[in-house]
């Protein structure tokens, strides 16, 4: 079966830890992405990688990492540098006209 | 600056009424204008997808238009369900393969 598959659903951590959030696909995507989406709000994107071993900040990169050491795998590194990192995370990649979304990562930290 | 705008930040419509969200793009040019719906805590679904010479195109009772000289996208949902109740979200990608660009949705709810 051909997706975009995203684990854990959710994830709870401690304030200051860091946490990484999977992200793996099997559609042979070069393009991958990073959102987090807070409630009532639209996506917004912290990084996306066109191709391996690259990739981008964007609109709200700071107190996140990434690494894409894979074609089929993009982790995000939520770091203790970000303020308020209890929101919801999807993924996504993209390949020819369509882009495909994880189920996404509801990460709370207490 | 490429932006995708839509309207109305959210709408009540009770179980049955017609309902139309509007979306408003700068992105010049683009390869294809989509509708997902996302469901809450859920990853978006794909409803249409539509290139830039495309006019109308349906999917059950979902019927996306596109009009390329105003720059405007429609999406109208007939007789709506309870289960329509979601977030509906335009997303533009522009022809050099980067960025998605999303807006930021119409959140939807259908009233019994």
């Amino acid at each position: 079966d051909g997706g975009i598959t995203q684990s854990p659903k959710y994830l709870f951590r401690k304030e200051g830890q860091n946490v990484t959030l999977s992200c793996e696909q099997n559609l042979n995507h070069d393009a991958m992405y990073w959102y987090r989406q807070d409630p009532g709000q639209g996506l917004r994107l912290i990084y996306y990688s066109q191709i391996v071993n690259d990739f981008q900040k964007g609109d709200i990169a700071e107190g996140y990492s990434v690494s894409r050491e894979k074609k089929e795998s993009f982790p995000l590194t939520v770091t203790s540098a970000q303020k308020n990192p209890t929101a919801f995370y999807l993924c996504a990649s993209k390949g020819g006209s369509e882009a495909f979304f994880g189920q996404g990562t509801r990460l709370t930290v207490v | 600056k490429n932006q995708v705008e839509q309207s109305p930040q959210s709408l009540i419509i009770l179980e049955g009424k017609n309902c139309t969200l509007q979306c408003n793009y700068t992105v010049s040019p683009f390869s294809n204008l989509r509708w997902y719906k996302q469901d809450t805590g859920r990853g978006p679904v794909s409803l249409t997808i539509m290139t830039f010479s495309e006019n109308t195109k349906s999917n059950g009772r979902y019927t996306a238009t596109l009009d390329a000289d105003t720059k405007q996208s429609s999406l109208h949902i007939t007789a709506s369900q309870l289960s329509d109740s979601a977030s509906y979200i335009c997303v533009v990608t522009p022809n050099r393969d980067d960025k998605i660009i999303f807006g930021k949705g119409t959140r939807l709810h259908i009233l019994p």
